[in-house]
């Protein structure tokens, strides 16, 4: 299975409710990010969390980061209809030797709709 | 900034047809990375350039592919002969490596091989 698998694969919400998603990875990262992918678009990045951090915020972003259980969550609060989209998780791996391969491992994403 | 230009946005080609596609990173971004995404596989890495060196090509699915960056400012992306499998949208990317760690997209290049 691939490093970045997100969960669940589909969410659906309301306009003004929380959205959280959540990634598994399977080895050693320097840090790992959050894209987003408009329909037809590319991926623009979200925000970014290092192996040494928890918890980032950015605006209605929270990210948080548990080595330990290799895993990620995003959560966006207070969502709005242009918050629909799908949302990747990607890893920096960290080699043998500590430092980055210099390339992402992309996961399969979480396609999230907002209702207005 | 112009971002990271992709052309062409649209290829409709036939199959055994070779396909070129190309694009131009952020002016001083030394590294770069083009993808493919389909429904079944999501986004795989095909291969990436640093300082216009190939670094890692383990994901260039065979040897239909090719790339190339002949200079900071322009790669390309061939295929030749083109098959239907080959039908998904490429991405290309760029960063600064070990300076900027985040990824900037551009608009993809959606191919279908017919």
């Amino acid at each position: 299975s691939q490093q970045g698998e997100e969960d669940p694969q589909a969410l659906s919400i309301q306009e003004g409710e929380n959205a959280t998603m959540n990634c598994s990875y399977k080895t050693s990262i320097n840090n790992l990010q959050w894209y987003r992918q408009n329909s037809g678009r590319g991926l623009v990045h979200l925000i970014l969390i290092r192996s040494n951090e928890r918890e980032k915020h950015s605006g209605r972003l929270r990210v948080t980061l548990d080595t330990s259980k290799k895993s990620s969550s995003l959560l966006i609060t207070a969502s709005r209809a242009a918050d629909t989209a799908s949302y990747f998780c990607a890893t920096d791996e960290r080699n043998a030797g500590g430092t980055s391969y210099g390339k992402l491992t992309f996961g399969q994403g979480t396609i999230l709709t907002v209702h207005p | 900034d112009a971002g990271v230009i992709q052309s062409p946005r649209h290829e409709v080609t036939e199959m055994g047809q070779e396909v070129t596609l190309r694009c131009k990173p952020i002016s001083g971004h030394n590294s770069l990375f083009w993808y493919r995404q389909t429904m079944m596989r999501g986004l795989e890495l095909l291969i990436y350039f640093n300082n216009n060196v190939p670094i890692d090509d383990s994901g260039m699915p065979e040897d239909r592919f090719s790339a190339k960056m002949p200079n900071a400012s322009f790669s390309t992306l061939k295929i030749q002969p083109s098959e239907p499998r080959d039908s998904a949208v490429y991405f290309c990317a760029s960063n600064i490596a070990g300076l900027t760690d985040t990824q900037y997209f551009g608009p993809g290049t959606r191919l279908t091989v017919l």
